[in-house]
């Protein structure tokens, strides 16, 4: 079981980033997935949640209307659009695993995470 | 927003010490909490579900119990190797939030 996220990087305030977590060795289709950020030197936030089907997703208040999940099932791929980025959004984005295919904002497997740096 | 609270911030201990940790939520998650232990430069990982069991691989000097608004997680005999900072999470509702964080060495 394994999770790799891409897609990090330096962007200016205001700018957009496409992060993508690809995974592998389960069902991705079946579990619900997360991202989950943490700024240099701090503790973990949630920022975002997606059912299996991809029907429903969940935000933090702190990205809502700017950050949007999604994923495809035929590439095992989970997506977060970021925009409008702010210096407070530099941090580690981690995606995560649901332990169970109902949604239960738990996380058992993590990928190394990707780092994004808002700077101008 | 459910608050998650832990304490000490920080401990410093010696090779086979008990280490305990305690956390808090500011409301009752019943038994809706994580561990996780995080090494520097590295994601967490998963060591205790629902509050009280082990998940699968994790040595077994690592436990936690409680329910309702406290808990505690233990490492029975502290090893070098469990340097790291280690995070409660609750997942009752939305959103799910962790602790701050509690930072372990070794004295």
């Amino acid at each position: 079981v394994q999770l790799v996220e891409s897609g990090g990087g330096l962007v200016q305030p205001g700018g957009s980033l496409r992060l993508s977590c690809a995974a592998s060795g389960f069902t991705f289709s079946s579990y619900a997935m997360s991202w989950v950020r943490q700024a240099p030197g701090k503790g973990l936030e949630w920022v975002s949640g997606i059912s299996g089907t991809g029907s429903t997703t969940y935000y933090a208040d702190s990205v809502k209307g700017r950050f949007t999940t999604s994923r495809d099932n035929s590439k095992n791929t989970l997506y977060l659009q970021m925009n409008s980025l702010r210096a407070e959004d530099t941090a580690v984005y981690y995606c995560a695993k649901d332990p169970l295919t109902t949604v239960t904002n738990a996380f058992d497997i993590w990928g190394q995470g990707t780092m994004v740096t808002v700077s101008s | 927003d459910i608050q998650m609270t832990q304490s000490p911030s920080s401990l410093s201990a010696s090779v086979g010490d008990r280490v305990t940790i305690t956390c808090q939520a500011s409301q009752d998650i019943s038994n809706y909490l994580n561990w996780y232990q995080q090494k520097p430069g590295k994601a967490p990982n998963l060591l205790i579900y629902d509050a009280s069991n082990l998940q699968t691989g994790v040595p077994s000097r690592f436990s936690g119990s409680g329910s309702g608004t406290d808990f505690t997680f233990t490492i029975s005999s502290l090893q070098p190797e469990d340097i790291a900072t280690y995070y409660c999470q609750h997942y009752d509702n939305l959103p799910p939030t962790f602790g701050p964080g509690t930072k372990v060495d070794i004295k």
